[in-house]
């Protein structure tokens, strides 16, 4: 697509339940990236794919957290058994093969566990 | 390691006046920096990126910083603040990795600007 597409914008479920965010990028981008904000925080890094690979995950903060991009391009980020600490923003990025890793990110998933 | 330390969490200028914002980094290697914005409701979007050329660099809006080595700082600067560049910016340093780059942010730095 033109820019990178983020759905559901909000999200706001209760503690226990699982949730899927989904992710589409800029279509001619190998590289996505999954970053948490929390409030009055910058991005903080959980993991990414080259197409399919996914070379870190280094960063999830739990085995609760999990991501999937089966195909090269939409990437899903499911977090299972939700817990009132993964109330976040959830930004995807999606970056160019031009050795800068510009990112080129959408507009972000609020998660809010209640 | 790498990391972005941003002073200030807000700061508040007065239309038409200078904007500094400031960033210090760490890095082990030679780092690409960047400095990202974000408006409300928006996703961040890139203001502008150094990559080893010239160690000053313009970016959009206005906007400019200076990479210097010495004092591993990369501070954001406008001459003349508009009230449209009300926003938070976020400082970031980036390393490359297999099939992709791991890019470290900053806290951010809310810019206020006051009529």
């Amino acid at each position: 697509g033109a820019g990178v597409s983020q759905s559901p914008r909000y999200k706001v479920t209760k503690r226990g339940q699982d949730v899927t965010l989904r992710c589409d990028p800029i279509s001619s981008h190998a590289t996505l990236y999954w970053y948490q904000q929390a409030l009055g925080q910058g991005p903080e890094f959980l993991t990414y794919f080259n197409y399919e690979a996914q070379p870190d995950k280094s960063g999830l903060p739990s085995d609760r957290f999990s991501a999937e991009r089966p195909e090269g391009s939409i990437s899903t980020l499911t977090i299972q058994r939700t817990e009132q600490r993964d109330s976040a923003m959830y930004r995807c990025a999606s970056s160019p093969d031009d050795g800068t890793g510009e990112l080129f990110f959408g507009e972000g998933s609020r998660l809010t566990v209640l | 390691a790498q990391s972005v330390t941003q002073l200030g969490s807000h700061v508040s200028v007065s239309e038409g006046a200078l904007v500094l914002l400031r960033c210090n980094y760490s890095s082990s290697v030679p780092p690409y920096l960047f400095w990202y914005v974000q408006y409300p409701n928006q996703g961040l979007q890139l203001l502008l990126k150094y990559t080893s050329a010239a160690t000053l660099v313009k970016g959009i809006n206005g906007f400019e910083a200076e990479f210097k080595k010495s004092e591993t700082s990369f501070h954001l600067t406008k001459p003349s603040a508009h009230m449209s560049d009300a926003a938070e910016y976020f400082c970031a340093v980036t390393r490359r990795k297999t099939g992709g780059f791991k890019t470290i942010f900053g806290a951010g730095t809310r810019l206020f600007v006051k009529a």
